[in-house]
């Protein structure tokens, strides 16, 4: 157990619906981030927030957001979602900001847009 | 930007050693990681090894890193059936602005 909790494991939607993911930190850790992995894409970096600001972007929709809260709790939002948005949405947490040296990942939420 | 690149399959007999092999481009790359995955589990982080370090061994695993060449390497000696996974070789470059650069994994294979 990494000490990285996602919700919910399992979602299902219909194209064009919006969902929210959720993810907590372990214990400490200021930073958040939000990886996609699809089979074709394989694992791509979204989006990192460091205590409560974002801290760098990678390839997220801009259909896509994110935020993370005082409690460092972080949450992604994806909206107007298609078939090609089915993928696998990790978060993963680290001590530091930048030069962090380790991350942790979550089991992940399986996004399945039908 | 940055390309870390695996090879997708690797079978190996139980027993034996596995090396499982990867590169990057980026030569600013600070921290190389390896990440296992198991079927339907998340990413659990094995072993990660300083840019300005050669070998780093922990148990069973020892990692190889060849700056030159910018070529990483990730060897489980004994291999044993639970060591069947998907094995991720990631990069993070200098500031880390921009997260992990995954490879595409590596799928291990155990033969009896």
């Amino acid at each position: 157990d990494s000490g990285v909790t996602q919700t919910p494991k399992h979602l299902i939607t219909a194209t064009g619906q919006r969902v929210t993911l959720r993810c907590s930190p372990r214990s400490g850790d200021l930073s958040v981030y939000w990886y996609q992995q699809s089979l074709d894409q394989g694992l791509q970096f979204l989006i990192q927030y460091y205590n409560g600001e974002e801290r760098a972007k990678g390839n997220i929709l801009e259909r896509f957001s994110a935020q993370q809260f005082p409690d460092l709790h972080s949450e992604l939002n994806l909206s107007s979602l298609e078939l090609g948005d089915s993928a696998l949405y990790f978060c993963a947490s680290s001590v530091g900001g930048l030069e962090n040296t380790e991350a942790f990942f979550g089991q992940g939420t399986r996004l399945t847009v039908v | 930007g940055e390309d870390v690149e695996q090879s997708l399959f690797l079978s190996v007999r139980e027993g034996d050693s596995s090396v499982i092999n990867c590169t990057y481009t980026d030569s600013s790359s600070t921290y190389l990681y390896w990440y296992k995955q198991e079927p339907g589990a998340g990413l659990q982080l094995l072993t990660y090894i300083f840019s300005n370090m050669d070998m780093k061994q922990d148990q069973r695993l020892t990692v190889l890193l060849n700056k030159k060449d910018k070529h990483l390497s990730l060897r489980i000696a004994d291999t044993q059936t639970g060591d069947s996974a998907i094995y991720f070789c990631a990069s993070r470059q200098r500031g880390g602005a921009d997260g992990l650069t995954f490879g595409k994994g590596t799928h291990l294979i155990i033969q009896p």
